[in-house]
């Protein structure tokens, strides 16, 4: 079985902090694949990163950095110099085969 | 980026009735579309797993007579909420995945919020 946990439920920063937001998963699948998404209060999920499970090369995209270390089975998500745009509830999610676990969310809250 | 659009975006309606969302994906065909429900302040939960052509794999708990879901061709899957009770209230989630292209990937649609009074 496939599991998420998103240990921090809710995270509250001001403005122009860094913030890391946690997630740690459990597969017995050599395969899979892990992703973030961001979901506003609109509900629409927004898609932030695709990683596959022979590549724990980091990335960066803009503001944004993910540190992928299967020793620890974690897929961290840092936002760097949070902006108050940046209030979502974020997903970690790991799929297997196609299907889909997601983590319990984390409420970021970025304050002026 | 791919597309998938889902219809209505709301609906209220009364105990007892049916209700029937539509996903579409609108510019790829796709072979798989995955049902999630999401109440308020929690995850994602799958619900179930449609394949064009055949019928929906169910996930543990999920009562398949009570959410009847069609996948009648490569861009159209529809969840029907049969005899809706307030407990059904919830947003629910449609994703949709290509048959070519990065594995694994869903394109999720916007959601339908469904209220039974």
């Amino acid at each position: 079985a496939q599991k998420v946990t998103q240990a921090q439920t809710e995270i509250s920063v001001v403005e122009k902090e860094d913030v890391t937001l946690d997630c740690v998963y459990e597969t017995r699948d050599t395969t899979y694949y892990l992703f973030w998404y961001k979901q506003p209060p609109s509900g629409e999920l927004v898609f932030l990163i695709r990683r596959n499970s022979f590549d724990e090369q980091n990335e960066i995209s803009g503001r944004y950095s993910w540190n992928f270390q299967k020793s620890t089975s974690s897929f961290n998500f840092t936002i760097t110099a949070s902006q108050v745009v940046d209030s979502a509830v974020y997903f970690c999610a790991l799929s297997v085969r196609g299907k889909s676990t997601f983590g319990d969310g984390t409420t970021l809250t970025v304050k002026p | 980026g791919a597309v998938v659009s889902q219809h209505p975006s709301w609906v209220i309606c009364k105990s007892g009735t049916s209700v029937k969302i539509e996903c579409r994906s609108l510019d790829f065909q796709a072979t798989t579309m995955f049902w999630y429900r999401q109440f308020p302040k929690q995850s994602l939960m799958l619900m179930a797993t449609s394949n064009e052509g055949s019928k929906a794999t169910y996930e543990q708990g999920v009562e398949k007579d009570k959410f009847l879901i069609n996948h009648a061709s490569l861009t159209l899957s529809t969840l029907t909420v049969t005899s809706a009770h307030p407990e059904d209230s919830s947003f629910y989630i449609c994703s949709a995945s290509p048959p070519e292209g990065k594995a694994d990937t869903q394109y999720f649609g916007p959601g339908t919020r469904l209220t039974v009074l």
